[in-house]
Protein backbone atom coordinates (compact mmCIF):
# COMPACT_ATOMS: atom_id res chain seq x y z
CA UNK A 1 0.00 0.00 0.00
CA UNK A 2 1.33 3.41 -0.56
CA UNK A 3 1.92 5.51 2.51
CA UNK A 4 3.17 8.82 0.45
CA UNK A 5 1.13 10.26 -2.33
CA UNK A 6 2.70 12.94 -4.35
CA UNK A 7 0.85 15.93 -5.88
CA UNK A 8 1.44 17.08 -8.77
CA UNK A 9 2.25 13.86 -10.76
CA UNK A 10 3.79 16.20 -13.64
CA UNK A 11 4.98 19.39 -13.10
CA UNK A 12 6.93 21.80 -15.80
CA UNK A 13 8.66 25.15 -15.36
CA UNK A 14 10.73 27.88 -16.35
CA UNK A 15 14.08 27.38 -15.50
CA UNK A 16 14.64 30.03 -12.87
CA UNK A 17 11.10 29.71 -11.04
CA UNK A 18 10.15 27.99 -7.76
CA UNK A 19 8.77 24.30 -8.33
CA UNK A 20 6.48 23.06 -5.27
CA UNK A 21 5.80 19.53 -4.54
CA UNK A 22 3.88 17.98 -2.06
CA UNK A 23 3.31 14.44 -0.37
CA UNK A 24 0.50 13.24 2.04
CA UNK A 25 0.59 10.21 4.25
CA UNK A 26 -1.94 8.27 6.06
CA UNK A 27 -0.27 7.09 9.16
CA UNK A 28 1.93 8.23 12.13
CA UNK A 29 5.69 8.56 11.05
CA UNK A 30 9.15 9.14 12.53
CA UNK A 31 10.13 11.05 9.50
CA UNK A 32 9.55 12.17 6.06
CA UNK A 33 12.78 11.78 3.89
CA UNK A 34 12.41 12.92 0.26
CA UNK A 35 14.81 11.56 -2.35
CA UNK A 36 15.49 12.60 -6.26
CA UNK A 37 15.76 10.13 -9.13
CA UNK A 38 17.67 11.16 -12.85
CA UNK A 39 16.00 8.93 -15.62
CA UNK A 40 18.16 6.01 -15.07
CA UNK A 41 19.42 5.87 -11.74
CA UNK A 42 19.16 5.21 -8.88
CA UNK A 43 17.38 7.27 -5.91
CA UNK A 44 19.82 9.80 -3.86
CA UNK A 45 18.64 11.05 -0.49
CA UNK A 46 17.28 14.78 -0.42
CA UNK A 47 16.45 15.71 2.77
CA UNK A 48 15.30 14.27 5.85
CA UNK A 49 12.97 16.00 8.31
CA UNK A 50 11.46 14.43 11.74
CA UNK A 51 8.19 14.56 13.05
CA UNK A 52 8.87 16.92 16.06
CA UNK A 53 10.47 19.37 13.32
CA UNK A 54 8.27 22.03 10.72
CA UNK A 55 10.91 23.33 8.32
CA UNK A 56 14.16 22.26 7.29
CA UNK A 57 16.84 23.88 4.74
CA UNK A 58 19.38 22.70 2.46
CA UNK A 59 20.60 24.85 0.32
CA UNK A 60 18.19 25.51 -2.42
CA UNK A 61 15.44 22.74 -1.32
CA UNK A 62 13.10 23.87 1.45
CA UNK A 63 11.24 21.15 3.21
CA UNK A 64 7.99 21.46 5.46
CA UNK A 65 6.08 18.93 7.46
CA UNK A 66 2.54 19.57 8.97
CA UNK A 67 1.76 16.63 10.95
CA UNK A 68 -1.66 17.76 11.76
CA UNK A 69 -2.77 17.42 8.16
CA UNK A 70 -0.84 14.38 7.39
CA UNK A 71 1.27 16.38 4.81
CA UNK A 72 4.74 17.99 3.62
CA UNK A 73 5.84 20.03 0.69
CA UNK A 74 9.60 20.30 -0.80
CA UNK A 75 10.35 23.62 -2.80
CA UNK A 76 13.06 24.22 -4.60
CA UNK A 77 14.14 27.76 -5.28
CA UNK A 78 15.37 29.27 -8.99
CA UNK A 79 15.23 26.27 -10.98
CA UNK A 80 18.27 24.91 -13.36
CA UNK A 81 18.10 22.14 -15.74
CA UNK A 82 19.70 19.90 -13.99
CA UNK A 83 16.58 19.57 -11.35
CA UNK A 84 14.97 17.68 -14.19
CA UNK A 85 14.22 14.38 -12.06
CA UNK A 86 11.20 12.62 -10.41
CA UNK A 87 10.62 13.55 -6.77
CA UNK A 88 9.62 10.86 -4.16
CA UNK A 89 8.68 11.24 -0.49
CA UNK A 90 9.19 8.27 2.10
CA UNK A 91 7.83 8.29 5.21
CA UNK A 92 8.77 5.32 8.29
CA UNK A 93 6.63 2.89 9.22
CA UNK A 94 7.63 -0.38 11.05
CA UNK A 95 11.25 0.34 10.44
CA UNK A 96 10.44 0.00 6.32
CA UNK A 97 10.06 3.22 3.88
CA UNK A 98 7.04 3.85 2.53
CA UNK A 99 6.69 5.59 -0.79
CA UNK A 100 5.04 7.12 -3.05
CA UNK A 101 4.58 7.24 -6.68
CA UNK A 102 6.90 10.09 -7.43
CA UNK A 103 6.17 13.96 -8.95
CA UNK A 104 8.48 13.95 -12.11
CA UNK A 105 9.54 17.72 -12.80
CA UNK A 106 11.31 18.88 -15.90
CA UNK A 107 12.89 22.14 -16.03
CA UNK A 108 12.70 24.26 -19.32
CA UNK A 109 15.24 26.02 -20.60
CA UNK B 1 28.67 7.60 -3.70
CA UNK B 2 28.00 5.56 -1.34
CA UNK B 3 29.68 1.93 -2.29
CA UNK B 4 26.67 -0.03 -3.47
CA UNK B 5 26.74 -2.26 -6.82
CA UNK B 6 24.11 -4.25 -8.55
CA UNK B 7 24.73 -6.84 -10.83
CA UNK B 8 23.82 -7.86 -13.57
CA UNK B 9 22.57 -4.30 -14.89
CA UNK B 10 20.34 -5.66 -17.14
CA UNK B 11 18.75 -8.96 -17.85
CA UNK B 12 16.39 -11.01 -20.31
CA UNK B 13 15.28 -14.22 -19.27
CA UNK B 14 12.38 -16.80 -20.20
CA UNK B 15 9.45 -17.50 -18.20
CA UNK B 16 9.69 -20.16 -15.46
CA UNK B 17 13.53 -19.72 -15.19
CA UNK B 18 15.49 -18.96 -12.49
CA UNK B 19 17.11 -15.97 -11.85
CA UNK B 20 19.49 -13.90 -9.19
CA UNK B 21 20.14 -10.27 -8.71
CA UNK B 22 23.56 -9.39 -6.52
CA UNK B 23 23.58 -6.45 -4.44
CA UNK B 24 27.05 -5.90 -2.98
CA UNK B 25 27.88 -3.41 -0.27
CA UNK B 26 31.12 -1.72 0.85
CA UNK B 27 29.53 0.25 3.78
CA UNK B 28 29.28 -2.58 6.70
CA UNK B 29 25.29 -1.30 6.71
CA UNK B 30 23.69 -3.06 8.44
CA UNK B 31 20.57 -3.15 6.56
CA UNK B 32 19.66 -4.37 2.92
CA UNK B 33 16.37 -3.90 1.18
CA UNK B 34 15.25 -4.98 -2.04
CA UNK B 35 12.58 -2.59 -3.94
CA UNK B 36 10.61 -3.22 -7.68
CA UNK B 37 10.28 0.27 -9.25
CA UNK B 38 6.61 -0.03 -11.75
CA UNK B 39 5.47 2.89 -13.42
CA UNK B 40 3.12 4.36 -11.06
CA UNK B 41 3.68 2.57 -7.97
CA UNK B 42 6.48 3.94 -6.70
CA UNK B 43 9.37 1.91 -5.22
CA UNK B 44 7.50 -1.44 -3.07
CA UNK B 45 9.51 -2.97 -0.72
CA UNK B 46 10.03 -6.86 -1.96
CA UNK B 47 11.98 -7.81 1.07
CA UNK B 48 14.94 -7.08 3.34
CA UNK B 49 17.35 -7.72 6.02
CA UNK B 50 18.29 -6.23 9.19
CA UNK B 51 21.92 -8.64 9.66
CA UNK B 52 23.43 -12.09 8.62
CA UNK B 53 20.63 -14.14 8.17
CA UNK B 54 18.13 -12.32 9.47
CA UNK B 55 15.53 -11.18 6.83
CA UNK B 56 11.81 -10.15 6.30
CA UNK B 57 9.35 -10.20 4.21
CA UNK B 58 8.31 -6.97 2.23
CA UNK B 59 4.81 -5.26 0.82
CA UNK B 60 5.27 -7.69 -2.58
CA UNK B 61 7.56 -10.65 -1.89
CA UNK B 62 5.09 -13.43 -3.75
CA UNK B 63 7.44 -15.29 -6.03
CA UNK B 64 10.67 -13.93 -4.43
CA UNK B 65 13.29 -15.52 -1.78
CA UNK B 66 16.65 -13.81 -0.42
CA UNK B 67 19.59 -14.42 1.31
CA UNK B 68 22.26 -12.93 3.23
CA UNK B 69 25.21 -14.77 4.00
CA UNK B 70 27.41 -12.14 4.36
CA UNK B 71 27.09 -8.18 5.44
CA UNK B 72 27.96 -7.13 2.08
CA UNK B 73 25.83 -9.35 0.35
CA UNK B 74 22.00 -9.32 -0.64
CA UNK B 75 20.65 -11.90 -2.85
CA UNK B 76 16.90 -11.86 -4.51
CA UNK B 77 16.29 -14.40 -6.00
CA UNK B 78 13.06 -15.27 -8.49
CA UNK B 79 12.61 -18.86 -8.40
CA UNK B 80 10.56 -19.28 -11.28
CA UNK B 81 9.97 -15.86 -13.41
CA UNK B 82 6.79 -14.58 -14.75
CA UNK B 83 6.44 -11.21 -17.20
CA UNK B 84 4.36 -9.51 -14.27
CA UNK B 85 8.45 -9.47 -12.32
CA UNK B 86 9.47 -7.58 -15.59
CA UNK B 87 10.69 -4.23 -14.46
CA UNK B 88 13.92 -2.15 -12.27
CA UNK B 89 14.90 -3.65 -9.21
CA UNK B 90 16.62 -1.36 -7.09
CA UNK B 91 18.44 -2.35 -3.49
CA UNK B 92 19.07 -0.53 -0.87
CA UNK B 93 21.27 -0.22 2.28
CA UNK B 94 20.69 2.06 5.42
CA UNK B 95 22.85 2.53 8.86
CA UNK B 96 19.57 2.01 10.78
CA UNK B 97 16.13 1.33 10.45
CA UNK B 98 15.08 5.03 11.67
CA UNK B 99 15.66 7.67 10.58
CA UNK B 100 18.78 7.50 9.07
CA UNK B 101 18.72 7.78 4.76
CA UNK B 102 18.90 5.02 2.41
CA UNK B 103 21.39 4.52 0.12
CA UNK B 104 19.98 2.74 -3.16
CA UNK B 105 21.85 0.80 -6.05
CA UNK B 106 21.72 1.74 -9.62
CA UNK B 107 19.24 -0.64 -10.59
CA UNK B 108 18.56 -3.58 -12.61
CA UNK B 109 16.60 -3.71 -15.58
CA UNK B 110 14.80 -7.28 -15.69
CA UNK B 111 12.65 -8.00 -18.72
CA UNK B 112 10.89 -11.77 -18.54
CA UNK B 113 9.53 -12.65 -21.99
Amino acid sequence: SQQGEEDPQALSIQEGENATMNCSYKTSINNLQWYRQNSGRGLVHLILIRSNEREKHSGRLRVTLDTSKKSSSLLITASRAADTASYFCATDSNYQLIWGAGTKLIIKP
Amino acid sequence: DAGITQSPRHKVTETGTPVTLRCHQTENHRYMYWYRQDPGHGLRLIHYSYGVKDTDKGEVSDGYSVSRSKTEDFLLTLESATSSQTSVYFCAISESAENTEAFFGQGTRLTVV
